[in-house]
């Protein structure tokens, strides 16, 4: 049974600030990962993707890769009150993605 | 541009009615096609997923069913709804490969 494993939170953070959400995977074979970002009640939004070990900077994102350690983040740099939302780590298999349960992000203003 | 479509946006049901969610996927050929549910609070729980026409893989057995009629439309079944039914119904789709999956803006099914 594949596995993704995130901190469920909630993760509190004042505005500004930046915001560190954390994946651990367990197939150690997975090559693609990505991060949705859902505000409630609504459906989940693809924010990042990342194939290869570092950082892929995106605006006010970098999602970063280690495959060594079986590990993705994903920072959010001066976080805003529209930031707050639930944050899905997703891993791909075959066929299929496997999502962890995601992290609450609360962004204070 | 791809474009997802899923309808209706909420549905109240009553306990042993039938239900019958359509997903329809523009802008694409050959999608992987996919449906979730997400009980509230909760994470998504992948029901069915399709890869060609008439090729349905389920991830858990219960009283729902999949089919794939065409190409880029996916639709959600049951005969009779039970109460655990109940969730958020989210369909998505994806080229496969690298490419991560789109999601539709979902039904919100409360089963009464």
């Amino acid at each position: 049974q594949k596995e993704v494993e995130q901190n469920s939170g909630p993760l509190s953070v004042p505005e500004g600030a930046i915001a560190s959400l954390n994946c651990t995977y367990s197939d150690r074979g997975s090559q693609s990962f990505f991060w949705y970002r859902q505000y409630s009640g609504k459906s989940p939004e693809l924010i990042m993707s990342i194939y290869s070990n570092g950082d892929k900077e995106d605006g006010r994102f970098t999602a970063q890769l280690n495959k060594a350690s079986q590990y993705v983040s994903l920072l959010i740099r001066d976080s805003q009150p529209s930031d707050s939302a639930t944050y899905l780590c997703a891993v791909r298999g075959f066929n299929k993605f496997y999502f962890g349960s995601g992290t609450k992000l609360n962004v204070k203003p | 541009s791809q474009t997802i479509h899923q309808w209706p946006a909420t549905l109240v049901q009553p306990v042993g009615s039938p239900l019958s969610l359509e997903c329809t996927v523009e802008g694409t050929s050959n999608p992987n096609l996919y449906w979730y549910r997400q009980a509230a609070g909760r994470g998504l729980q992948l029901l069915f997923y399709s890869v060609g026409i008439g090729q349905i893989s389920s991830e858990v057995p219960q009283n729902l069913s999949a089919s794939r009629p065409q190409d880029r439309q996916f639709i959600l079944s049951s005969k009779k709804l039970l109460l655990s039914d109940s969730g958020f119904y989210l369909c998505a789709w994806s080229l496969g490969g690298n490419y991560g999956y789109t999601f539709g803006s979902g039904t919100r099914l409360t089963v009464v």
